[in-house]
């Protein structure tokens, strides 16, 4: 079975600084894919960025970082130079075995911007 | 960004009337979710198909059932709504890149059952 840990509940950055937001993940399919999604509070659900278990390289996209470490097991979401609407809860989630589309979600962060 | 429609957004119900929930998608997606979100429980898969009347459980299938007889449509009822089972319903479509399997959101359906 697939799990998916995230152990910060909450958590609070200062404007224009760094945060890492926690995943790890318990797996034992050899390929799987990670994700983080974005639920600002008008409810929706945004698509952050996805890393492959065999892809070489950290996912990015614009301020999103993936720091993926395979032998942790771990998956952190990096956002840089935080701004007040990066205030939102954070998912991690992973697909399992390649074929197979369900997403297995985590409990979430919630991340507070202070200005 | 694929086009996920839920209806109804809000509803309130009494405990013991049944409810259905419909999501419609307008790209032709295969795959379809229904999730249900709980503060300190994240998302968890109640149904999902992978076709037209082909419909498997997720992890928290119990209380509820679903029917897709067309592409596009999802289906979610309660059968006898229980206080259990108020909570947002995300329905999600399989989209994206054929090897990411990234997921579609829909808005969003909040029950409450009284």
């Amino acid at each position: 079975a697939q799990k998916i840990t995230q152990t910060q509940p909450g958590m609070f950055v200062q404007e224009k600084e760094a945060v890492t937001l926690d995943c790890t993940y318990d797996t034992s399919d050899p390929s799987y894919g990670l994700f983080w999604y974005k639920q600002p509070s008008s409810g929706e659900m945004i698509f952050l960025i996805y890393q492959g278990s065999y892809d070489q390289q950290n996912a990015t996209e614009g301020r999103y970082s993936l720091n993926f470490q395979k032998a942790r097991k771990s998956a952190n979401l990096v956002i840089s130079a935080s701004q007040l609407g990066d205030s939102a809860m954070y998912f991690c989630a992973m697909r399992g075995r390649a074929g197979s589309y369900q997403l297995t979600f985590g409990k979430g962060t919630k991340l507070s911007v202070i200005p | 960004d694929a086009g996920i429609t839920q209806s109804p957004r809000h509803k309130v119900t009494e405990t013991g009337t049944p409810v259905t929930l419909r999501c419609h998608q307008t790209e032709n997606h295969r795959y379809m979710y229904w999730y249900r979100q709980d503060p300190g429980h994240g998302l968890r898969l109640i149904h999902y198909s992978y076709g037209v009347k082909d419909t498997d459980k997720g992890e928290v299938s119990d209380g509820y059932s679903v029917s897709r007889s067309k592409t596009e449509d999802f289906l979610l009822t309660l059968e006898s709504a229980t206080s259990s089972q108020t909570s947002v319903y995300f329905c999600a479509t399989q989209g994206g890149q054929e090897n990411t399997g990234e997921l579609f959101f829909g808005e969003g359906s909040r029950l409450t059952v009284l």
